[in-house]
């Protein structure tokens, strides 16, 4: 597809499973962005990639949360032992310019997480 | 570190009336800025940018105006529609260091107009 694909859209886990989400961004986009949004929260920063490695892993909330990308292409964001508190709606951006100045973030429509 | 700061909503305007949010930073150099829209039901897209003081951002009758002084973005129309109706976050981009670049995002303001 032409946009940036995020799977599944939708994920309802019990408290202590781990999870996988995943990101296809948009072909050629060397720059892919992690974000989590709360209710009332905004979009808060989790990981960034350049290519397949993340210089900035700054935003990860926790050892339990951890991320990949293979190929410059495909990223996985995976939650170990899921809390309540992971309940939230994650979101992939990728953009081809890394300062997301020269051309713009490009989002998908995100996955909805609910920890039971 | 950076930071945005943009006024709490909801905001609920009748048609055709004036419309302002706004948007204040924090940053340690020279950030670019944005405002990002999302309309209900899609991902988040680029509504307007601005990279240097002074310059204006504009894009389906949205404008902002980069204000160093005031460090601020503030987001207008002049006569809002409601198919405006959706979530705006204000947006800042800043070379962090480290071969990185920090995009932070404000809470978002969502704006609902009544026809």
């Amino acid at each position: 597809g032409a946009g940036v694909s995020q799977s599944p859209s939708n994920k309802v886990t019990e408290k202590g499973k781990d999870v996988e989400l995943r990101c296809d961004p948009i072909s050629g986009h060397t720059a892919l962005y992690w974000y989590r949004q709360s209710l009332g929260q905004g979009l808060e920063f989790l990981i960034y990639f350049q290519g397949n490695s993340a210089p900035d892993k700054s935003g990860l909330p926790s050892d339990r949360f951890s991320a990949e990308r293979t190929g410059g292409s495909v990223s996985t964001l995976t939650i170990q032992r899921t809390q309540q508190e992971d309940s939230a709606v994650y979101l992939c951006a990728s953009t081809r310019s890394w300062s997301g100045v020269d051309s713009p973030l490009h989002f998908g429509n995100g996955t909805r997480l609910t920890v039971t | 570190g950076n930071s945005v700061t943009q006024m709490e909503g909801p905001v609920t305007l009748s048609e055709e009336a004036f419309l302002t949010i706004n948007c204040t930073y924090t940053a340690t150099g020279y950030p670019s800025l944005f405002w990002y829209v999302q309309y209900p039901g899609e991902g988040l897209q680029l509504l307007l940018k601005a990279t240097k003081a002074d310059d204006k951002g504009s894009n389906k009758g949205f404008e902002a105006t980069y204000r160093k002084e005031t460090t601020s973005f503030h987001l207008e129309k002049g006569s809002v529609q409601v198919s405006d109706s959706a979530v705006y976050f204000c947006a800042l981009s800043e070379y962090s260091g480290a071969g990185s670049y920090q995009l932070t995002f404000g809470k978002g303001t969502k704006l609902s107009v009544i026809p």
